[in-house]
């Protein structure tokens, strides 16, 4: 069963023009995660929400932005998509008490190629 | 801020023979657990193994188990009798404050 889904697993999006992920979760877990991972690239964090709070991390750049309207869902929205952008991005979720991570559940990534 | 690094980008090995992957890290924080993730190709990530910084014993979880140095920072993954399904990327990771910093990975390949 899966448990991280991330829809689509392919997207292709024109210079310019804005695109949503998506990410939803049957865990129930109280943080969502958004990495970018470029090829042969460490994933880097873009950002989090811990329940409804949102973490920015510092080097995100503004183009960048996320929603999540409930626990199960959380969105990724690229404003103004670059060449740069063309990236795996992968949402994860953990359950998180205390914020000392125990471990994290990935989903299957979407594949964003900008034209 | 913390880091990690893994400095070796790809590996190889002969099935049902042992491999050591090496990972390094750098942090200021006491409280912290370090992982190791695996990636098929095209496929998602998932937990290999799991330890927690104030545990001295390592890690094991059947094949797979941990070398783990605090005062080195050193965390490496030992992978024994190894599959063809074990070739794969391989990520070490830091966690805390919910979050995760990835080493770059190293690519396994297992030679049948």
């Amino acid at each position: 069963d899966a448990m991280v889904i991330q829809n689509p697993r392919y997207q292709v999006t024109q210079f310019g023009k804005p695109v949503t992920l998506s990410c939803s979760q049957t865990l129930n877990h109280n943080v969502m995660y958004w990495y970018q991972q470029k090829s042969s690239q460490a994933p880097k964090l873009l950002f989090h929400y811990y329940d409804k709070d949102f973490n920015n991390e510092a080097d995100t750049p503004d183009n960048f932005q996320s929603r999540r309207p409930n626990t199960s869902f959380c969105f990724l929205d690229i404003r103004s998509p670059g060449l740069g952008d063309a990236a795996m991005y992968l949402c994860a979720t953990s359950r998180d008490p205390g914020r000392l991570n125990t471990e994290a559940f990935f989903g299957q990534g979407t594949r964003l190629t900008v034209v | 801020a913390q880091t990690v690094t893994q400095s070796q980008p790809e590996m190889s090995v002969q099935e049902a023979e042992t491999v050591t992957l090496s990972c390094t890290y750098d942090t200021s924080e006491s409280d912290y657990y370090l992982f190791w993730y695996k990636q098929p190709p095209s496929r998602q990530m998932i937990l290999v193994i799991r330890q927690e910084a104030y545990k001295q014993q390592n890690a094991t979880e059947n094949r797979f188990s941990v070398n783990f140095q605090k005062a080195a920072k050193s965390f490496s993954l030992k992978i024994s009798d190894s599959q063809l399904g074990d070739a794969a990327m391989y990520f070490c990771a830091w966690g805390a404050n919910s979050k995760l910093t990835f080493g770059k990975g190293i690519t396994l390949s297992v030679r049948p």
